[in-house]
């Protein structure tokens, strides 16, 4: 059964504390994404990878880190530079170059305290 | 700076209306355009999309979208809505990048 998976559902970290999200897929997509969604301000890209061992800054890069060793795998780390990391975190996958459709994970809601 | 606007932010409905939910983007050229529903408590989806051919294109659970180049808009519509079409409704646009732009979202209410 394919698809994507995001874990844990619900985070809670401390301010000052790293913490990094998972994002696996078995669809054998290339493209991988991370967003951030707030409300009122729709999704906004934090980092995208287009292959293996490659990724790009988005719009909102600041405070973030990712890493793509793996074609399955896009782990988002928040780092404690993220001035306002309580959000919900959603991560996607393409299979056509990023040109079409993109397929979402369930999503992780973070909470700093 | 280029964007997506989607105008209506809440829009509250009876069952059985009708429902036009507008999106607006700012880019010149050839654009790919997406609309993605989030249900409560699921996944985001897409509801339909179109990159070229006839502009009125037809999506999943009776809705549909026209694209109008001339007025840069792509607007989702369908006839007769239902309490399970509660969403948040979000219009996306592709260009030139490999980067989907998001518009704000649109929260659809429908009561029964």
């Amino acid at each position: 059964d394919g698809g994507i998976t995001q874990s844990p559902k619900y985070l809670f970290r401390k301010e000052g504390q790293n913490v990094t999200l998972s994002c696996e897929q078995n669809l054998n997509h290339d493209a991988m994404y991370w967003y951030r969604q707030d409300p009122g301000q729709g999704l906004r890209l934090i980092y995208y990878s287009q292959i293996v061992n490659d990724f790009q800054k988005g719009d909102i890069a600041e405070g973030y880190s990712v890493s793509r060793e793996k074609k399955e795998s896009f782990p988002l780390t928040v780092t404690s530079a993220q001035k306002n990391p309580t959000a919900f975190y959603l991560c996607a996958c393409s299979g056509a170059g990023g040109w079409d459709e993109q397929f979402f994970g369930p999503g992780t809601r973070l909470t700093v305290l | 700076a280029q964007s997506v606007s989607q105008h209506n932010h809440h829009v509250i409905l009876s069952e059985a209306a009708s429902l036009e939910l507008g999106c607006n983007y700012s880019y010149g050229g050839t654009v790919n355009l997406f609309w993605y529903v989030q249900y409560p408590g699921q996944h985001l989806q897409l509801l339909l999309k179109y990159f070229s051919g006839d502009p009125l294109v037809k999506g999943i659970k009776g809705f549909e979208a026209e694209f109008i180049k001339s007025k840069f808009s792509f607007n989702l519509r369908k006839p007769s809505v239902q309490w399970s079409d509660t969403a948040e409704y979000f219009c996306a646009v592709i260009k030139d990048t490999d980067k989907l732009i998001f518009g704000t979202g649109t929260r659809l209410q429908v009561f029964p």
